[in-house]
């Protein structure tokens, strides 16, 4: 069955330490893979998307990710983490429709 | 930049009442879609809409049906309110494709008494 997943569903790191949430999916072939983040009380921002080409991918507020066909993953990645990331992050899928993962939840202390 | 627009960020409502959340796209976006969003599960698609008028039932749609008479507008409505009803809604857009990056209004957080 298709599906996508977050093993963390709860993360905490310290203030400037660096960051990797973690994505896997269950797809026949490559699908679009997107990383979103949430902010308590709000709608869901795209962070970066992946459709093809080169498998590292560049989005907004620092974080990058990587399409690993081989693993199956697209693990989001940022290299010090501020106060201000503290947020719901979810992981997406596009092939024929969306599919999203539940989410892992990021602490940042100071 | 596209903007999503949702009618209310909170809302509390009353067991049997027919509640209409709202939803409006400024970028001409051909598909729609309603989520519920609760802890530990994600995102839930209830409907999606490719165009006015036309839609879809998506995961968990019982309990639920939608509008689409404009295209920048799509419209959830609870017929009848229940308890099980008390989430957070989200409402989306994507240009052509349903794979294709959706893009999110603020949500509205349904409280259902």
């Amino acid at each position: 069955a298709q599906s996508v997943t977050q093993p963390d569903i709860h993360i905490t790191v310290s203030e400037g330490a660096s960051l990797e949430l973690r994505c896997n999916y269950s797809y026949g072939a490559t699908p679009y893979l997107f990383w979103y983040v949430q902010s308590p009380g709000q709608g869901l921002q795209l962070l970066l998307k992946y459709f093809s080409g080169d498998t590292l991918v560049q989005g907004i507020k620092g974080f990058e990710a990587e399409f690993k066909r081989s693993q199956s993953s697209f693990n989001l990645r940022k290299p010090s983490v501020h106060w201000s990331d503290a947020a719901e992050y979810f992981c997406a899928v596009g092939y024929n429709d969306m599919r999203f993962g539940a989410g892992t939840r990021l602490t940042v202390k100071p | 930049d596209v903007k999503v627009t949702q009618s209310s960020r909170y809302l509390v409502k009353r067991t049997g009442e027919k509640v209409f959340l709202e939803c409006v796209q400024d970028m001409d976006h051909e598909n729609m879609f309603w989520y519920r969003q609760d802890p530990g599960l994600g995102l839930r698609l209830i409907y999606f809409s490719y165009d006015v008028k036309m839609k879809e039932k998506g995961d968990i749609p019982e309990g639920y049906s939608v509008s689409r008479e404009k295209k920048e507008r799509f419209s959830l409505i609870l017929e009848s309110a229940s308890t099980n009803q008390t989430s957070m809604y989200l409402c989306a857009s994507s240009f052509r494709q349903r794979q294709e990056t959706q893009y999110f209004g603020p949500g509205t957080r349904l409280l259902v008494l």
